[in-house]
């Protein structure tokens, strides 16, 4: 199975500033995914985010808030912007499919 | 819209016990369920795939169910130890691709 590079591991950021979380990925993958989960929850899809083309938002997340970068097969970004301490959660990436799942080691985030 | 619930939200053991986690989904039209295991602060580590079409999966201690009938999985842990302490997730991929996480169940292993 892939091998996920992601980075940083944690940060403590000022509120209204913004963080870029990166992926790196062993290998080349059509779809990359983008999770968020809030202290004491369960993961929540962000974003799908395909090499060239717009990533697809869930629900309760848009473009402004998440912009996302997919400029190859192996990379993608994760901008978390303008954030407030509601943003403070682990962000994780995901490349997977039928064959099931990988996930990244995680980014956590706080917000002060 | 896919919903799951794993069952129960914690579990304290003392070692060497075996143990049942359970996980139960609404819709039975899945591509695959996926067992995870999630230490404090960290990303998920895969623990047992099971496609749509298997009833169950084993890797060493670990055996993990499947009866998509009854919209229903297992995560059978044998002789417990502390090193499993951890939270575990189940997550079910529909056909669409993505993938649906229960709560997950915090399991503490007493020495």
């Amino acid at each position: 199975s892939a091998v996920i590079s992601q980075k940083p591991s944690r940060d403590i950021c000022q509120r209204g500033t913004s963080l870029t979380i990166q992926c790196q990925v062993d290998s080349q993958v059509t779809m990359m995914f983008w999770y968020r989960q809030q202290p004491g929850q369960s993961l929540t899809l962000i974003a799908t985010a395909n090499q060239g083309s717009e990533a697809t938002y869930e629900s309760g997340f848009v473009i402004d808030k998440f912009p996302i970068s997919r400029p190859n097969l192996t990379f993608s970004t994760l901008t978390v912007s303008n954030m407030s301490p509601e943003d403070s959660s682990i962000y994780l990436c995901s490349v997977g499919g039928g064959q099931g799942y990988t996930f990244g080691s995680g980014t956590r985030l706080t917000v002060v | 819209k896919q919903e799951v619930t794993q069952i129960p939200a914690a579990l304290s053991v003392p070692e060497g016990e075996n143990l049942v986690l359970n996980c139960s989904f609404t819709d039975s039209a899945i591509y695959n369920l996926q067992w995870f295991r999630q230490d404090p602060g960290k990303g998920l580590t895969s623990l047992l795939l099971i496609q749509s079409s298997q009833r169950e999966q084993t890797s060493g201690r670990l055996n993990a169910s499947l009866d998509k009938s009854s919209g229903r999985s297992t995560l059978y842990i044998a002789a417990s130890q502390p090193g499993d302490s951890a939270t575990y997730l189940c997550a079910v991929d529909t056909n669409a691709g993505k993938s649906t996480f229960g709560d997950g169940t915090t399991l503490t292993v007493k020495p």
